[in-house]
């Protein structure tokens, strides 16, 4: 079945580190997206992809970064300049159409 | 200024009942989509249904309906005959156009409302 696959659905980062989380789609889409999820603030855009080798920040795109060289995946790092990195990450594609964005399960990353 | 308002933080529902969650939107663009998804605990999103700006009926998708009020500008869910299954989190989210019928902007999305369903 065609679908995103986020990875690692946990993941733990020491402060200062680098860390990527992966998403990857097998539906052909052409456009993919990052979100950040906090309690009580709904999801914010990151980064999004519309072909690729081309990306462009959304609202909260400090202290992350993004690649698009293959069509299926769209990796996100979250750098140490991001200062308040411990949130629910989703990664979403889409095609201009009704319906909407398919969402990958999601990483939840902490800072420890 | 908020594009997508959900002013209902969280709402209890008896089973079996019908329950109404709220959405207004903000927008100048002609051409739009709304659309509602779904959150459950585990946190991956699930897509419920879609309105355009342009469609001329109200959107059902089997025990969900949105009531589209686009000169009041809300697109509130329905959801008929409420079960334990539908406990979670729903957002509403907005889709501009751009004008030329082209390309659209990017989803944005409300803050949420946890619906909880009583047994």
């Amino acid at each position: 079945d065609g679908g995103i696959t986020q990875s690692p659905k946990y993941l733990f980062r020491k402060e200062g580190q680098n860390v990527t989380l992966s998403c990857e789609q097998n539906l052909n889409h052409d456009a993919m997206y990052w979100y950040r999820q906090d309690p009580g603030q709904g999801l914010r855009l990151i980064y999004y992809s519309q072909i690729v080798n081309d990306f462009q920040k959304g609202d909260i795109a400090e202290g992350y970064s993004v690649s698009r060289e293959k069509k299926e995946s769209f990796p996100l790092t979250v750098t140490s300049a991001q200062k308040n990195p411990t949130a629910f990450y989703l990664c979403a594609s889409s095609i201009p159409g009704r319906d909407g964005y398919t969402f990958g399960s999601g990483t939840r990353l902490t800072v420890v | 200024a908020q594009k997508i308002t959900q002013t209902q933080p969280g709402m209890f529902v008896q089973e079996k009942e019908a329950v109404t969650l709220d959405c207004t939107y903000d927008t100048s663009d002609p051409s739009y989509g709304l659309f509602w998804y779904k959150q459950p605990s585990s946190g991956e999103m699930i897509f419920l249904i879609y309105q355009g700006s342009y469609d001329q009926q109200n959107a059902t998708e089997g025990r969900y309906s949105l009531n589209f009020q686009k000169a009041r500008k809300s697109a509130n869910l329905v959801i008929s005959a409420s079960q334990l299954g539908d406990s979670a989190m729903y957002f509403c989210a907005m889709r501009e156009g751009r004008g030329d019928g082209g390309s659209q902007g990017n989803l944005i999305f409300g803050k949420g409302t946890k619906l909880s369903v009583k047994p």
